[in-house]
């Protein structure tokens, strides 16, 4: 099984720099995304880490630790827009569920993000 | 433009009743996958399908049924709807032959028993 935790909520200022953590617990760990949510609408691939390091991909990136279960979601130049609900989930590798060689995904609660004037 | 599709919208159903959820993706992605959204609870998977003809169970399958008859299309079934399968059902599919097997969702389906 799997524990992933992250902030329910932060707010943040436009044109500023928010980092949104994700700490996790699994045994087979596969993969972590980051996908983005606005309200009313469905989730939205953002990145994908699976090696340590920093994956940058325009105002988003995102860093991953593997030792420390641990990751982020950096993003730059805060625009209104950015708003949003802000999903952590963590790929497990080999059985899940009742399943057979399949990978499953194991989604946090999210973090709402409120960018503020 | 490909993607993922899925009826109705919203609905408000009586409870008791039987409902189908429809998904169909036109990506010909291998898998395909059916989560719920609650308040609080986050994305939670229901059923799973890695491939045409087979099925598997997620975090939370009670309640609810699925079949893959074929790539494109993955329906929902609750058989006899309860007030707290109230929710927002999420279809997703991906190609679990890529690297990174990322899944990709439609709009979304409200839905309310009552």
């Amino acid at each position: 099984g799997q524990n992933i935790d992250q902030p329910t909520e932060m707010t943040a200022t436009e044109g500023a720099i928010v980092q949104i953590n994700c700490t996790y617990q699994t045994s087979g760990f596969n993969g972590l995304f980051w996908y983005q949510q606005h309200a009313g609408e469905a989730p939205t691939f953002l990145s994908y880490n699976v090696l340590d390091g920093l994956e940058e991909k325009g105002r988003f990136s995102s860093f991953l630790s593997r030792s420390k279960g641990y990751s982020y979601l950096l993003l730059k130049e805060l625009q209104m827009k950015d708003s949003a609900s802000y999903l952590c989930a963590v790929r497990e590798a080999g059985e899940a569920y009742s399943g057979a060689g399949s990978y499953q995904l194991t989604f946090g609660k999210g973090t709402k993000l409120s960018v503020i004037p | 433009i490909a993607g993922i599709t899925q009826a109705p919208t919203s609905q408000i159903l009586a409870a008791g009743r039987r409902m189908t959820l429809r998904c169909t993706q036109d990506m010909r992605h291998n898998a395909m996958y059916w989560y719920r959204q609650d308040l609080g609870l986050g994305l939670r998977l229901i059923h799973y399908s890695n491939t045409a003809g087979t099925t598997g169970k997620g975090e939370v399958p009670d309640g609810y049924s699925v079949s893959r008859a074929n790539t494109d299309d993955f329906p929902l079934t609750l058989a006899s709807a309860v007030p707290s399968q109230t929710s927002v059902y999420f279809c997703a599919s991906s190609s679990q032959g890529e690297a990174t097997d990322t899944q990709y969702f439609g709009p979304g389906t409200r839905l309310t028993v009552l």
